[in-house]
């Protein structure tokens, strides 16, 4: 069973830099079917997307974003992250990693989320 | 930027059927899917690519589209369905969107 946990700082200093790793175990990360997506969800609110990684390398980024995030992948260890650089309280929220896959992206397994809040 | 457009709120009777719609610019011709997301849990894929159903979703989850519509049914609605429903679509030309999701009560 394909599982995913996110993991981090849970508290991040204004204009810091937001650093988060996504374990994925039960599968491998080194599959040409899927990508590997970062998601968040500000307490309260809707989900947005952040981006997504390839095993290769390869990202794409959600652009109201793209110049603050950057996603790698780390393929002996099975694993990816999430950094973004000056964070403000607009920031805080649930972030979840996820498998996504398929002709639409779709997210089929999700991490359990990891609350990441903004704060001096 | 492309944007995907729900109804804030949907209400049915247990045993009722709701649907939930997604509306975006010639939404038919992209690949959606939908998430159930209950307080506190991660969300669950309970359609993709628009019709499928991930094994372990029930039958009663159906989904559809039109024209620039998707549409996300649920026959017979049971208490533990009430939940936040997510629409998400994606085409090569655009990023990943999520509409802003409707939250389904069991009256």
């Amino acid at each position: 069973q394909l599982q995913l946990q996110e993991s981090g700082s849970g508290l991040v200093r204004p204009s810091q830099t937001l650093s988060l790793t996504c374990v994925v175990s039960g599968g491998f990360i080194n599959n040409d079917d899927y990508s590997w997506s970062w998601i968040r969800q500000p307490p309260g609110k809707g989900l947005e997307w952040i981006g997504y990684v390839y095993h290769s390398g390869s990202t794409y980024y959600n652009p109201s974003l793209k110049s603050r995030v950057t996603i790698s992948v780390d393929r002996p260890k099975n694993q990816f992250s999430l950094k973004m650089s000056s964070v403000t309280a607009a920031d805080t929220a649930v972030y979840y990693c996820a498998r996504s896959g398929g002709f639409g992206l779709d997210c089929d397994h999700w991490g359990q989320g990891t609350l990441v809040t903004v704060s001096s | 930027s492309y944007a995907l457009t729900q109804a804030p709120s949907v209400s049915v009777s247990p045993g009722q059927t709701a649907r939930f719609t997604c509306s975006g610019d010639k939404l038919g011709d992209k690949y959606f899917c939908w998430y159930q997301q209950k307080p506190g849990q991660s969300p669950i894929l309970v359609i993709y690519q628009n019709t499928m159903r991930p094994s372990g979703i029930p039958e009663r989850f159906s989904g559809s589209s039109s024209g620039d519509t998707a549409t996300l049914t649920i026959s017979g609605t049971q208490a533990m369905d009430e939940a936040d429903y997510y629409c998400q679509a994606w085409d090569r030309s655009s990023y990943v969107v999520f509409g802003g999701g409707t939250k389904l009560t069991v009256l």
